[in-house]
Order: structure tokens, then C-alpha cells, then sequence
């Protein structure tokens, strides 16, 4: 059964910092891996998908790779501003490719 | 830019109490998606819907749970006779194919859902 986890829980940095958010996965049979934004109590905000056969995603100051042997993928955000605080969330396609496999999400909060 | 909404934004129910919590994908969308997410856990599929047919659905979408397409536009989750534990952010997605095909899934605001 398909597990993610994402580390850390939450994290916070001054504003101006490079960070990484990572993401494990337990069976690297997937089709891709999808990283989402989540503001407190709103709904989901796609960010970057990385399909199966792709290695990284860039968007603006968001890079996201994904190394699928080791069931690995990053999430890096260059230069992190206050409007970056959120809580970040990494899916997984089941084996039918028919839901979502969600982590548990890193919280993060950029200080000014 | 298109958007998936979901109405009402916060229902509050009486334990025992059928709700309906109501959905409009994306137009052009053909596959539909309920998640939840239950305070400070994470974010759990609940039903995926293609062409009026349930295509896949979780072990926690069991015979309380129930989904329809009533129209051309609207997608509905009911949950028949609420418990406590159904209290949870309730998400509405949607995408134009599978993500076997490579693609997105697009998610609503949600709707609270508070059962006491």
C-alpha cells in the first residue's frame, strides 16, 4: 500500500532563505507526484507536477524534482517571501491512476 | 480562469442528519473526485466518478456515502446518517483525464462539514 511522508512537519525561516521540502514515497510505481499548496482553512492550489518520466518542474521560484527509484522528491523554493507561509502538500497518483495518495504536509512560515 | 466551487462553505448538522454538500467541476472536466481531510490529518479519498459510474472508491466510502451527477454541471456527495467522526473538510475535485494520462486534478475551497 502507497505511503508518503513528508519531512519536516513544519519549518520556519527568515525571509530571503533557499529551503527544501522533501517527500518519500513507498512504491515508486507511480505515474506522478504533484505538489500542492494549502492555505489554513482553503482548498488545494496545484503548484507543480512532475510526470513519472521527468526528473524536475520548475515555476517561478518553485523547482521540484523527483528521483523515483529511491521514492524521493524535493521541493525547493528560491528566495522564500512572507506570502510562501502555507502548508505544502505532496500526492502520489494510485496504481489506476484514479486518487490522489496525499502526505501529511510540511507547514511552513516565512518571518519578514 | 475556470474553477471548481463547492457550496455551502460550512454546513453544521445534528448527528443523525442526511447531508448533501454540493459541487460544480470545471465545464470541460470529465472525471470527478471527493476527498476529505479531518482536522490536522491528512487529505483522504473518499470516491472518484467517470461517465455516471463510480470508478473507484476507499474504504471509508461505504454505504452511508453516496454520489450523483443530478445534472449537467453539478456533482453531490450525501452522506445518509451523520456520525461525530464525519466531521472533516470535504474537497471536490476535478480533471479532464486520469492521472495515468499525466493529468491535474483541480480541488475546490471546500466545504466544512461540523456534526455534533
Amino acid at each position: 500500500k502507497q505511503e508518503v511522508t513528508q519531512i519536516p512537519a513544519a519549518l520556519s525561516v527568515p525571509e530571503g532563505e533557499n529551503l527544501v521540502l522533501n517527500c518519500s514515497f513507498t512504491d515508486s510505481a507511480i505515474y506522478n507526484l504533484q505538489w500542492f499548496r494549502q492555505d489554513p482553512g482553503k482548498g488545494l492550489t496545484s503548484l507543480l507536477l512532475i510526470q513519472s518520466s521527468q526528473r524536475e518542474q520548475t515555476s517561478g521560484r518553485l523547482n521540484a524534482s523527483l528521483d523515483k527509484s529511491s521514492g524521493r522528491s524535493t521541493l525547493y523554493i528560491a528566495a522564500s517571501q512572507p506570502g510562501d507561509s502555507a502548508t505544502y502538500l505532496c500526492a502520489v497518483d494510485n496504481q489506476a491512476g484514479t486518487a490522489l495518495i496525499f502526505g501529511k504536509g510540511t507547514t511552513l512560515s516565512v518571518s519578514s | 480562469e475556470p474553477e471548481v466551487t463547492q457550496t455551502p462553505s460550512h454546513q453544521v448538522t445534528q448527528m443523525g442528519q442526511e447531508v448533501i454538500l454540493r459541487c460544480v467541476p470545471i465545464s470541460n472536466h470529465l472525471y470527478f473526485y471527493w476527498y476529505r481531510q479531518i482536522l490536522g490529518q491528512k487529505v483522504e479519498f473518499l470516491v472518484s466518478f467517470y461517465n455516471n459510474e463510480i470508478s473507484e472508491k476507499s474504504e471509508i466510502f461505504d454505504d452511508q456515502f453516496s454520489v450523483e451527477r443530478p445534472d449537467g454541471s453539478n456533482f453531490t456527495l450525501k452522506i445518509r446518517s451523520t456520525k461525530l467522526e464525519d466531521s472533516a473538510m470535504y474537497f471536490c475535485a476535478s480533471s479532464v483525464g486520469l492521472g495515468s494520462w499525466g493529468d491535474t486534478q483541480y480541488f475546490g475551497p471546500g466545504t466544512r462539514l461540523t456534526v455534533l
